[in-house]
C-alpha cells in the first residue's frame, strides 16, 4: 500500500491566492484528518470525517478555510484567499474504524 | 476537554543511555493515549498507543510506556539511545477509542542523541 499521498508536498502562494491541499487516504479507511503544524501551536486538528461525512469542523480557524471529501479516496482543503499565517505544514491522516490513525507526509506552506 | 503537557522541548541524552520523555495529560474520561515519532521532512509514525488493556505498552524500536493514572502520566521510555532514535516525539490524547474523534496533540519534544 502506497500510505497516504498528499500532493503538492511544497506550495508557495502570494498572500490573498487561493490554495488547494490534496489527500488521497489509504484504501480502505473510513476515517480522514486534517492536521495542521505550526511552531507557534504544534499540531492541531482542523477537521476530521467519518465515511466522507464531515463531523466535527471546530478546529478550522476561520471561514476562509474549507474541506471536503467528495469520495472515500480524495479529500481537499482549501483556503481562500490565504494569509501569511496560514504559513505551515498541513497533514492528513486517515484511519479504519477506531484504529490508529496514519499520516501523510505532509505539505510545507508558504504564503508570502 | 482534553489536553497533554510534554515536559521539556528538547531533550539530550548518549548513545546508550536511558531515554525518558515525559508525558502528562488531562481527560474528563478515560483516556486512549498514544506516542508518535516524526523524522525530518516526514509525516508521523505511530511508536505505540494504550487503549485500556495492559498498562506497560510495548512500541516499535525498542520504546516503551507506562499509563499511571494516579499521577495522569504516560512516559516513553527507551533503555538504550541509538543514533537513528534522533527525531521529534509526540504523546497524544483521544477521548475516543483508536483516536477516532481526533487526537489532541503536546507540543512535542526534540530528542538529541550524543555520539
Amino acid at each position: 500500500d502506497a500510505g497516504v499521498i498528499q500532493s503538492p508536498r511544497h506550495e508557495v502562494t502570494e498572500m490573498g491566492q487561493e490554495v488547494t491541499l490534496r489527500c488521497k487516504p489509504i484504501s480502505g479507511h473510513n476515517s480522514l484528518f486534517w492536521y495542521r503544524q505550526t511552531m507557534m501551536r504544534g499540531l492541531e486538528l482542523l477537521i476530521y470525517f467519518n465515511n466522507n461525512v464531515p463531523i466535527d469542523d471546530s478546529g478550522m480557524p476561520e471561514d476562509r478555510f474549507s474541506a471536503k471529501m467528495p469520495n472515500a479516496s480524495f479529500s481537499t482543503l482549501k483556503i481562500q484567499p490565504s494569509e501569511p499565517r496560514d504559513s505551515a505544514v498541513y497533514f492528513c491522516a486517515s484511519s479504519p474504524a477506531g484504529n490508529e490513525q496514519f499520516f501523510g507526509p505532509g505539505t510545507r506552506l508558504t504564503v508570502l | 476537554a482534553q489536553s497533554v503537557t510534554q515536559l521539556g522541548s528538547h531533550v539530550s541524552v548518549s548513545e546508550g543511555a536511558l531515554v525518558l520523555l515525559r508525558c502528562n495529560y488531562s481527560s474528563s474520561v478515560p483516556p486512549y493515549l498514544f506516542w508518535y515519532v516524526q523524522y525530518p521532512n516526514q509525516g508521523l509514525q505511530l511508536l505505540l498507543k494504550y487503549t485500556s488493556a495492559a498498562t506497560l505498552v510495548k512500541g516499535i524500536n525498542g520504546f516503551e510506556a507506562e499509563f499511571k493514572k494516579s499521577e495522569t502520566s504516560f512516559h516513553l521510555t527507551k533503555p538504550s539511545a541509538h543514533m537513528s532514535d534522533a527525531a521529534e516525539y509526540f504523546c497524544a490524547v483521544s477521548e475516543s477509542r483508536g483516536g477516532a474523534d481526533g487526537l489532541t496533540f503536546g507540543k512535542g519534544t526534540h530528542l538529541i542523541i550524543q555520539p
